[in-house]
């Protein structure tokens, strides 16, 4: 079992829908939360990231951990072409171990 | 300020030729990290530098894949005698340090193709 799973996709929706792209992990162990967005031929750029259960807004955004079902997520709400991307969940252990363990990346297509 | 930079974009060579990767991190950053990514392989991790000293080599692939890195800043990755399945992206990130591993800053990558 990997410690972090992501289904792939493709996923495609219409513009202004509500998008919602989750990941799963293995290890209780882990602390941070991160969502990168990478485009076409471009490296990968952090979107957000949380540390704690619960949800944390940035404009459109909506990052969403729960820790007690091991389970995150991201919303993008009012999708926009320009949101086609593919979305990597990242995480990290707590302690010394600060190496990030990384989804395969969704990807997603919002289309006008 | 300029972001991560990587060298060259593209490269493609012979199966069997040796390639050197160049990054430039970002200005103060400490922490260097190099990933691979190929198509439905996700980011593969393969060493992190901290400063010039590298605690984590645990992803290089083989011992054709070696990296340095000098003065704190620029760092190279060599892949001697390239194989097929040496093609990839290529990626460097940087972060502030080895606490702030959670943001890294990527560069565009380099396009590695053995033919």
């Amino acid at each position: 079992q990997k410690e972090v799973e992501q289904d792939p996709g493709p996923l495609s929706v219409p513009e202004g829908a509500i998008v919602s792209l989750n990941c799963t992990y293995s290890n209780s162990a882990f602390q941070y939360f991160m969502w990168y967005r990478q485009y076409s031929r471009k490296g990968p750029e952090l979107l957000m990231y949380t540390y704690s259960s619960g949800n944390k807004e940035d404009g459109r955004f909506t990052a969403q951990v729960d820790k007690s079902s091991k389970y995150i997520s991201l919303f993008i709400r009012d999708s926009q072409p320009s949101d086609s991307a593919t979305y990597l969940c990242a995480i990290r252990y707590a302690g010394n171990n600060r190496k990030l363990i990384w989804g395969l990346g969704t990807s997603l297509a919002v289309n006008p | 300020g300029a972001g991560v930079s990587q060298s060259p974009s593209n490269k493609v060579t012979e199966k069997g030729k040796d390639v050197e990767l160049r990054c430039d991190p970002i200005s103060g950053h400490t922490a260097l990290y190099w990933y691979r990514q190929s198509l439905g392989q996700g980011l593969e991790f393969l060493i992190y530098f901290q400063g010039n000293s590298a605690p984590d080599k645990s992803g290089l692939p083989s011992d054709r894949f070696s990296a340095e890195r000098t003065g704190g800043s620029v760092s190279t990755l060599t892949i001697q005698r390239t194989q097929q399945e040496d093609s990839a992206v290529y990626l460097c990130a940087s972060s502030l340090g080895r606490r702030s591993s959670y943001e890294q800053y990527f560069g565009p990558g380099t396009r590695l193709t053995v033919t």
